[in-house]
């Protein structure tokens, strides 16, 4: 089984805050990395597909890096807002393109 | 809009009962997936469907059963056998592709609770 991990399970930031998480997996047979914000009662959104190694995307004030070759990806927060709250989290897919395996996930609570 | 549906949203079961929750697309994806959320741990793959008439078991299948009879349809079983089905559902859909590019959209959840 493809073993996705992120770190930190959980994290408390102050509003303003930067922030950053990881998300660990395998480097060998990559195809792609994926990032999503699951915000409470509300369905998971997708925020970065990554495939390709030294990739950085942004998106407002979130950014996301990837190493395929030590298999890790970053994904940044600037200037953490409350709307930021969210649990965030990273999938890749193992045997081809179809099965996406997906981290635990690190549950962000950014304080007023 | 397109988007996925999922009923029903809240569920309450009795041991030894099947129920059957539905998933139902009109984004025209070609596969769709089945995942289970526990308190403190990730989306778990229960099953998935890359085309119609076709699907395969994820990490945790033993006491789920599936059906991909249409492109838009993809039901799931939680049978009797299934020793802990208390749990969040989260149906997915993405475009076949091989690129690994595609995205996952998400239906709003399912909650089951066995009483």
């Amino acid at each position: 089984i493809l073993n996705v991990e992120q770190s930190p399970q959980s994290l408390h930031v102050q509003e303003g805050d930067s922030t950053n998480f990881t998300c660990s997996f395998p480097s060998s047979n990559f195809y792609a990395l994926h990032w999503y914000r699951w915000e409470t009662a509300k369905s998971p959104e997708a925020l970065f597909v990554m495939t390709l190694n030294g990739d950085e995307k942004k998106k407002g004030r979130i950014s996301a890096t990837l190493n395929t070759k030590e298999g890790y990806s970053y994904l940044y927060i600037k200037g953490s807002q409350p709307e930021d709250s969210a649990t965030y989290l990273c999938a890749s897919p193992s045997e081809g393109t179809y099965k996406y395996i997906f981290g635990t996930g690190t549950r962000l609570k950014v304080l007023a | 809009d397109g988007g996925i549906t999922q009923s029903p949203k809240y569920l309450f079961r009795k041991e030894g009962q099947n129920v059957t929750l539905s998933c139902e697309q009109n984004l025209n994806h070609d596969a769709m997936y089945w995942y289970r959320q526990d308190p403190g741990q990730g989306l778990r793959l229960i099953y998935y469907s890359q085309i119609v008439n076709d699907f395969q078991k994820g990490d945790i299948a033993e006491g789920y059963s599936v059906s991909r009879e249409k492109k838009e349809s993809f039901p799931l079983t939680v049978t009797s056998a299934q020793k802990n089905p208390t749990a969040f559902y989260l149906c997915a859909s993405k475009l076949q592709g091989t690129s690994g590019a595609n995205v996952l959209t998400f239906g709003a959840g399912s909650r089951l609770t066995v009483l």
